[in-house]
């Protein structure tokens, strides 16, 4: 059964670039596509998008995201610069790029001075 | 985008009944592009069911899907107390991905 588990800050200042990590245990991670997924509090589910070798991004969040992955790791990444209070959420890795397989717990993050 | 709108936002029920959830798409989604998720307080969310009918993997079959085109509707048949919890419907149709606002099913 693949478990994936999301690490980063909790806490990231206005302008700086939030930057957060998805271990992936019990299935390579070479083998398909990972997504990131986020909910604000408050607010619904937004995906943010699925990539492997390429990807594809949710438009209003496209240039400020970088993505990569680690695979001597396990390990996949989002960065998303030029952060603002409206990128306060709880973000989710997830393996899949249609519907979503299985997924984090999640990790909330904060954008505030 | 496609928007989706879920119905009821919250479904007052007691363990044993039979609880319909709606997910209703604003344009009609390609191959039937339909999943849905569970999802508890401080858990991952779970996939339950995707391609509008198909249980993923351990998915108990007193959960099913249903649906084409613009009209959806997950079922559980006899709720059981582990199955109070938030519902959200997603379709990957098309690009963005978008997802309902969720159903709460509580227990009445």
């Amino acid at each position: 059964q693949v478990q994936l588990q999301e690490s980063g800050p909790g806490l990231v200042k206005p302008s700086e670039t939030l930057s957060l990590t998805c271990t992936v245990s019990g299935g390579s991670i070479s083998s398909q596509y990972w997504s990131w997924i986020r909910q604000p509090p408050g607010k619904g589910l937004e995906w943010i998008g699925y990539f492997r070798y390429s990807g594809d991004y949710n438009s209003s969040l496209k240039s400020r995201i970088t993505t990569s992955i680690d695979a001597s790791k396990n390990q996949f990444s989002l960065t998303l610069s030029s952060v603002t209070a409206a990128d306060t959420a709880t973000y989710y890795c997830a393996s899949g790029r249609g519907y979503f397989d299985y997924w984090g717990q999640g990790t909330l993050v904060t954008v505030s001075s | 985008e496609i928007v989706l709108t879920q119905s009821p936002g919250t479904l007052s029920l007691s363990p044993g009944e039979r609880a319909t959830l709606s997910c209703r798409a604003s344009q009609s989604l390609s191959s039937s592009s339909l999943a849905w998720y569970q999802r508890k307080p401080g858990q991952a969310p779970r996939l339950l069911i995707y391609d509008s009918s198909i249980r993923a993997n351990g998915i108990p079959d007193r959960f099913s899907g249903s649906g084409s085109g613009t009209d959806f509707t997950l079922t559980i048949s006899r709720l059981e107390t582990e199955d109070f919890a938030m519902y959200y419907c997603q379709q990957y149709g098309s690009s963005p991905r978008t997802f309902g606002q969720g159903t709460k099913v509580e227990i009445k």
